[in-house]
């Protein structure tokens, strides 16, 4: 079975600074890859995702994802954050074929000012 | 266009009580799920439909929990009867169709909390 690992149930960050959010993966094929943002009592909002092609993906909000096979990795970056990126951030991962979507158990952004 | 609908948005019930929510996804959405999302965890999976048919139920707890999509649209999602573990997020989410390059729409949720 596949599963999904984020490193730092929290991560904070100052305004400005740089945000890098882990995540690592084991699948036995060639996944796709997303990351999802919840803010508080809203639905998952998709960021990104890594379906095939070219392995530095962007998002919307200034995000972006480099998926690193060799690494089993798909970390989520934003050069300088922002207040309003403080939320709670999902990776997620489908096997080619299927549609059910793993996620991780998240990781919350606070950014300080 | 219209998100993903969901109601209620907070429940609070008793142990042993039933419960049922609704989701109306959106519109021309073939695929619709139900997941759930415990505090602390990334929401699971209960159940996919693929229009009025169910394509996934593997993780749905069938002696308590049903759902139903009739005529492809809306959705329910039922328990009977609950239990204290089953407090969380009903997270539905609905998507063009059932493949992995499909977006998966997410509506705000309901919070239920079992006393």
């Amino acid at each position: 079975a596949q599963s999904v690992t984020q490193l730092g149930s929290h991560v904070s960050v100052s305004e400005g600074a740089l945000v890098l959010l882990r995540c690592n993966y084991s699948s036995s094929v060639p996944p796709y890859l997303f990351w999802y943002v919840q803010y508080p009592n809203q639905g998952l909002q998709l960021l990104l995702k890594y379906t095939t092609g070219a392995t530095l993906v962007k998002g919307i909000n200034g995000f972006e994802a480099e998926f690193k096979k060799s690494e089993t990795s798909f970390h989520l970056t934003k050069p300088s954050a922002h207040m309003s990126d403080a939320a709670e951030y999902f990776c997620a991962v489908i096997d080619s074929g299927y549609s059910t979507l793993t996620f991780g158990k998240g990781t919350m952004l606070l950014v300080s000012p | 266009e219209a998100g993903v609908a969901q109601s209620p948005r907070y429940k609070i019930i008793e142990k042993r009580q039933s419960v049922a929510f609704w989701c109306n996804p959106i519109s021309g959405h073939a695929t619709l799920y139900w997941y759930q999302q415990i505090l602390g965890q990334g929401p699971k999976l209960l159940i996919q439909f693929q229009n009025n048919g169910v394509v996934d139920d593997s993780q749905l707890p069938k002696d308590r929990f049903s759902a139903e999509r009739l005529k492809g649209v809306d959705s329910t999602l039922k328990i009977q009867p609950a239990k204290l573990e089953d407090s969380a997020v009903y997270l539905c989410a609905s998507s063009p169709g059932g493949g992995p390059s499909y977006e998966q729409y997410f509506g705000p949720g309901t919070r239920l909390t079992v006393t």
